[in-house]
């Protein structure tokens, strides 16, 4: 079965507000990833953790190894934050990422 | 510069010809990997190298090879494309080890018709 999973898989936020994707974890990883898809289909690297939170600018990002979780909330979102969030988890042993199925955020005036 | 850059970015191709997808990168990383993007199912690994001549299947090697004889250069070769190889493919890379984040090529979009 699936190894990450990702909710939701589409969220629409007005300018100003904001929201939380979760990725759940089926088994233990090492650590985790999250990228930004945007409209040019350019996968941007936004957060390695692997423990504990991040944050930057108005994104923050935390994982939970011990309870197979991470999450990143997104702050007073702005049209340019539209796009697909992935996250990718580091299974252990070996490198691989695998991703979630993403999530489609849409930030509306 | 820290680039992951993919040639072609866009290809159409016959059913039954080969393909060849290349990428290389400048950041001296041991480890790099192929991915193919579809609507809905996020990315899937087709392979993925740890260094020269180190290469592994991922979750879906079927249809492809990859080859790597400069730690630079990550090829993904298709003989014989079909239909359901019509795609977009990405390649990554990453310095081996705990830390180290994935960087991204552009992308490169296949049609195969």
């Amino acid at each position: 079965g699936d190894q990450v999973e990702q909710s939701p898989s589409a969220l629409s936020l007005h300018e100003g507000t904001g929201s939380a994707l979760r990725c759940n974890f089926t088994t233990t990883m090492r650590a985790v990833q999250w990228f930004q898809q945007n409209s040019r289909g350019s996968l941007i690297n936004l957060f390695y953790l692997a423990s504990g939170t991040k944050e930057n600018g108005r994104l923050k990002s935390t994982f939970n190894s011990k309870e197979s979780y991470s999450t990143l909330h997104i702050r007073d979102a702005q049209l340019e934050d539209s796009g697909t969030y992935f996250c990718a988890a580091e299974p252990y042993p070996g490198w691989q990422l695998i991703f979630g199925s993403g999530t489609q955020l849409t930030v509306m005036p | 510069d820290m680039k992951v850059t993919q040639m072609p970015r866009y290809l159409i191709k016959r059913m039954g010809e080969n393909v060849l997808l290349e990428c290389g990168q400048d950041m001296s990383h041991e480890t790099m990997y192929w991915y193919r993007q579809d609507p809905g199912l996020g990315l899937q690994l087709i392979y993925i190298s740890y260094d020269v001549d180190s290469n592994s299947e991922g979750d879906i090697p079927k249809g492809y090879r990859v080859s790597r004889k400069k730690r630079e250069h990550f090829s993904l070769i298709l003989d014989s494309a079909k239909t359901n190889q019509t795609s977009v493919y990405f390649c990554a890379s990453r310095k081996t080890g705990a830390g180290n984040t994935l960087y991204f090529g552009e992308g490169s979009r296949l049609i195969v018709v």
